[in-house]
């Protein structure tokens, strides 16, 4: 069973950082994009970052281009996000996904970050 | 990249069709054939429901179906049935590798 499951996430005050992981399983890990999408309350879905399966390249959303790194460990089966200077409009629900051919066939449960004061 | 564009609410009675749609540009849904289409119970997270425009994955119902005219991707769900009752997300690629997302659809069934 194809399985993605995030950790890290929580309160946070603006300027701060948290680093969010992804365990993956039931699937080659490293045969596959991963995407990290995230939902502010009440909002919509955002793609914020994408990684290939060798980890070689990565694109980012404009909102946190210079602020967030995506990376990978194949070996562990494990994504990150590490998130720097974060603002109030980073809060949401972060979750994590498998993307195959442009779309986001598998989600993980999702994360709370809190960006707040 | 701008999101794709959706009605905020959509609503329909048990046993009816409802069809929502996704308005983009010749730049991504125009462009590609990569939209697909989500489902989200409150609480929960997304489920894919449709990809590249009008394949079902593996358990999804044949009553959702999708389809696309020039720069607008449709979801049509046939036979509404009270669990269909959920938001609605719909994706395309936009090129550079960019996955852009529409701003959700509220489905109530009535």
């Amino acid at each position: 069973e194809v399985q993605l499951v995030e950790s890290g996430g929580g309160l946070v005050q603006p300027g701060g950082s948290l680093r969010l992981s992804c365990a993956a399983s039931g699937f080659t890990f490293n045969s596959h994009y991963m995407t990290w999408v995230r939902q502010a309350p009440g909002k919509g879905l955002e793609s914020v970052a994408k990684i290939k399966p060798d980890g070689s390249e990565k694109y980012y959303a404009d909102s946190v281009k210079g602020r967030f790194t995506m990376s990978r460990d194949n070996a562990k089966n494990l994504l990150y996000l590490q998130m720097n200077s974060l603002r109030a409009e980073d809060t949401g629900v972060y979750y994590c996904t498998r993307e195959h051919w442009w779309r986001c066939d598998c989600w993980g449960q999702g994360v709370l970050v809190t960006v707040s004061s | 990249q701008s999101a794709l564009t959706q009605p905020p609410s959509a609503s329909e009675s048990p046993g009816q069709s409802v069809t929502i749609s996704c308005t983009g540009t010749s730049s991504d849904v125009g462009d590609y054939n990569y939209v697909s289409w989500y489902q989200q119970h409150p609480g929960k997270a997304p489920k894919l429901i449709i990809y590249e425009v009008t394949k079902r994955p593996s358990g999804v119902p044949d009553r959702f179906s999708g389809s696309k005219s020039g720069n607008t991707a449709s979801l049509t769900v046939s036979g509404l049935q009270a669990e269909d009752e959920a938001d609605y997300y719909c994706s395309s690629y936009a090129g550079s590798s960019n996955l852009v997302f529409g701003g959700g659809t509220k489905l109530t069934v009535l």
